[in-house]
């Protein structure tokens, strides 16, 4: 069975203070791996996919990177308005022309001023 | 561009009824996927439709059911309702199937309370 685990669960930054928030994933078959913001109230909000090991992508203060069993959502200089959940999941083959996306428990941020 | 519009926001249900939640994908979406989510459990997938056929199915009893529309507009029902069911019903939609790692396009959710 395809599993993410997201860590921190939370973390607090003070505005500035860069870090990485973890998700570590053991799946059959990695087709992809996305990023999601969530604001409170609000449903998911796409920032990355990333398809291989090795891969990067960058968005504002935001990097995602990937390896073979984890990724790392780098967050850099913060800002208050970065305060949210974010979460992983990735996809999978889950037989004939079907796919399943497994996501984590997310990691809730916030970034004080 | 309009969003992915959900309706209710809220619901307030007690045990043993049933629930239907609605959800109108972007234009041109095809694909209409249906997510749970708790504190505790996360984001859990329900089930996918694309072009008013299910293509996919989560672990949930068969209490939980669906339904994609010529128009791509989906609802989700509930049957017997239990306390555990309260959760947030997310519906998101994307281009084509989930199969082709299409980004989703998520709604605001419908925050269901069972009492």
């Amino acid at each position: 069975e395809d599993q993410v685990t997201q860590s921190p669960e939370a973390l607090r930054l003070q505005e500035g203070e860069s870090s990485s928030l973890n998700c570590s994933y053991t799946v059959s078959g990695l087709r992809g791996l996305f990023w999601y913001r969530q604001d409170p109230g609000k449903g998911p909000e796409f920032l990355f996919t990333l398809y291989s090991a090795g891969e990067e992508k960058e968005k504002e203060r935001l990097k995602a990177t990937l390896t073979k069993k984890e990724s790392f959502l780098h967050i850099t200089a913060p800002k208050p308005e970065d305060s949210a959940t974010y979460l992983c999941a990735v996809q999978s083959y889950s037989g004939g022309s079907n796919y399943k996306l497994t996501f984590g428990k997310g990691t809730l941020l916030t970034v004080n001023p | 561009k309009a969003g992915v519009t959900q309706t209710p926001r809220y619901l307030i249900k007690t045990r043993g009824q049933q629930v239907t939640l609605s959800c109108s994908p972007i234009s041109g979406h095809r694909s209409v996927s249906w997510y749970q989510q708790t504190p505790g459990q996360g984001l859990q997938f329900l089930f996918e439709y694309f072009s008013e056929t299910q293509r996919n199915k989560g672990n949930f009893p068969g209490r939980f059911s669906g339904r994609q529309f010529s128009n791509s507009r989906s609802e989700m029902n509930v049957s017997t309702l239990e306390l555990g069911d309260s959760a947030l019903y997310l519906c998101a939609s994307s281009l084509v199937s989930g199969g082709s790692g299409e980004k989703l396009f998520f709604g605001s959710g419908t925050q269901l309370s069972v009492l």
